[in-house]
């Protein structure tokens, strides 16, 4: 079974809107992180933001947020006032709690394209 | 600012060759991974290293081998290339909250 799922391949946006990219993730760790990075055309992979399992406030990086829902065990990212610079592949990640220690290995989404329109 | 440092960033290879892809941190961090990127499969985990001197397998292990050199390397090697190995590849180290430090990525073509 897929551990993160991103079920958008693509997604269009307007110019200064705001925009939602969809993951779900499946995990039976108490303790477990979510992960959220940007791949432009040129290639690098650029970190957004993180949200733990027990954080309680949703987390938020200028106009990134992660809308957290446990419960559903959904990590969606959310994009407001897109700007063309926004275009870029995006994926979504989960860090499982490996036996307690401080690393774990991630396990990345599909990834969802996201065009910004002017 | 170095961050993550891999080279080469292309290569091309004939089916049998061998390479090897060289990996450096300046981070400090302990543990260290390589990925690979096929189009509609997002990154894989092929091999990672928690620390300098243990490794595991990871997802896509066969056909691989890797070294942790030391604290701040990590290398990647094909034995025997095959097509089913192009791919960009990308080598992370890790901080103590999980989050990946990505390198620029290597673009591995086997003819």
């Amino acid at each position: 079974a897929q551990k993160i799922t991103q079920t958008q391949p693509g997604m269009f946006v307007q110019e200064k809107e705001a925009v939602t990219l969809d993951c779900t993730y499946d995990t039976s760790d108490q303790s477990y992180g979510l992960f959220w990075y940007k791949q432009p055309s040129s290639g690098e992979m650029i970190f957004l933001i993180y949200q733990g399992s027990y954080d309680e406030q949703n987390a938020t990086e200028g106009r990134y947020s992660l809308n957290f829902q446990k419960a559903r065990k959904s990590a969606n990212l959310v994009i407001s006032a897109s700007q063309l610079g926004d275009s870029a592949m995006y994926f979504c990640a989960m860090r499982e709690n490996a036996g307690g220690t401080s690393y774990g290995k991630l396990t990345f989404g599909q990834g969802t394209i996201l065009t910004v329109h002017p | 600012n170095a961050g993550v440092t891999q080279t080469p960033k292309f290569q091309v290879l004939k089916t049998g060759q061998s390479m090897t892809l060289q990996c450096a941190q300046d981070m400090n961090h302990n543990s260290m991974y390589w990925y690979r990127q096929d189009p509609g499969m997002g990154l894989r985990l092929i091999y990672y290293s928690a620390s300098e001197g243990t490794t595991d397998k990871g997802e896509v292990p066969n056909g691989y081998n890797v070294s942790r050199l030391n604290k701040r390397e990590f290398s990647l090697r094909l034995e025997s290339a095959a097509p089913s190995q192009t791919s960009v590849y990308f080598c992370a180290s890790q901080t103590g909250a999980g989050e990946l430090f990505f390198g620029e990525g290597s673009r591995l073509t086997v003819l």
